[in-house]
């Protein structure tokens, strides 16, 4: 079983729909969980934080958390063809002397005009 | 507030020479890690250090692989002896001193070993 889980996708939404990616993970003490977005070519870039259960919003994204079923969403409303990307889900361990993140293999999102 | 800096941004180096890639973490950030990804592959973590300190290294090769963030100056990720599997974008992240905070990425470093 892998440590961090995503669906590879593509996911396809049309412009202006929501689009909801869905990360699980394995480890029971993870403490911190992020999203990232990568374009083709480029760096990640932390788009979303989410440290306790529940729902934080930022703008229009959405993070979800629900640890007791091991559980981390994106959603985006209003996507737009920009969205485009790749996801990455990651997941800090939460042991003591590393502060390492572990990665899911990402989705990838494709949003139609 | 400029943001991790990496350089150089694009390497190409033959089989046997050595690779050095260099990490400035951002202003205020005193925690760097280098993460792998390779073409087709995820990100894997390799390496977490502090000033002067290697945290976490259980990711790194056992051979031909080292990481340093000395006291000034910045952090460097040496590659001894490529081959052609070390082809991949090498990528720095900070953070400030905070476990489990935000980590961000620098532009990435794209090794090729030809």
């Amino acid at each position: 079983q892998k440590e961090v889980e995503q669906n590879s996708g593509p996911l396809s939404v049309p412009e202006g729909a929501i689009a909801s990616l869905n990360c699980t993970y394995s480890d029971r003490g993870s403490q911190s969980f992020f999203w990232y977005r990568q374009y083709s070519g480029k760096s990640p870039e932390l788009i979303m934080s989410i440290y306790s259960n529940g729902d934080k919003e930022d703008g229009r994204f959405t993070a979800q958390l629900n640890k007791a079923s091991q559980y981390v969403s994106l959603l985006i409303r209003d996507s737009q063809p920009s969205d485009s990307a790749t996801y990455l889900c990651a997941v800090f361990h939460g042991s003591s002397n590393t502060g390492k993140l572990i990665f899911g293999q990402g989705t990838t999102l494709q949003v139609k005009p | 507030n400029a943001g991790v800096m990496q350089n150089p941004r694009h390497l190409v180096r033959r089989r046997g020479q050595e690779a050095r890639l260099r990490c400035s973490p951002m202003k205020g950030h005193s925690h760097v890690y280098w993460y792998r990804q390779l073409p087709e592959e995820g990100l894997k973590f390799m390496v977490y250090l502090q000033k002067e300190n290697i945290i976490d290294e259980s990711g790194m090769p056992k051979e031909r692989f080292s990481a340093e963030f000395p006291k000034e100056g910045p952090s460097i990720l040496r590659i001894q002896q490529v081959v052609r599997g070390d082809s991949a974008a090498y990528f720095c992240a900070s953070s400030p001193p905070v476990r489990g905070g935000e980590q961000y990425f620098g532009p990435g470093t794209r090794l090729t070993v030809t």
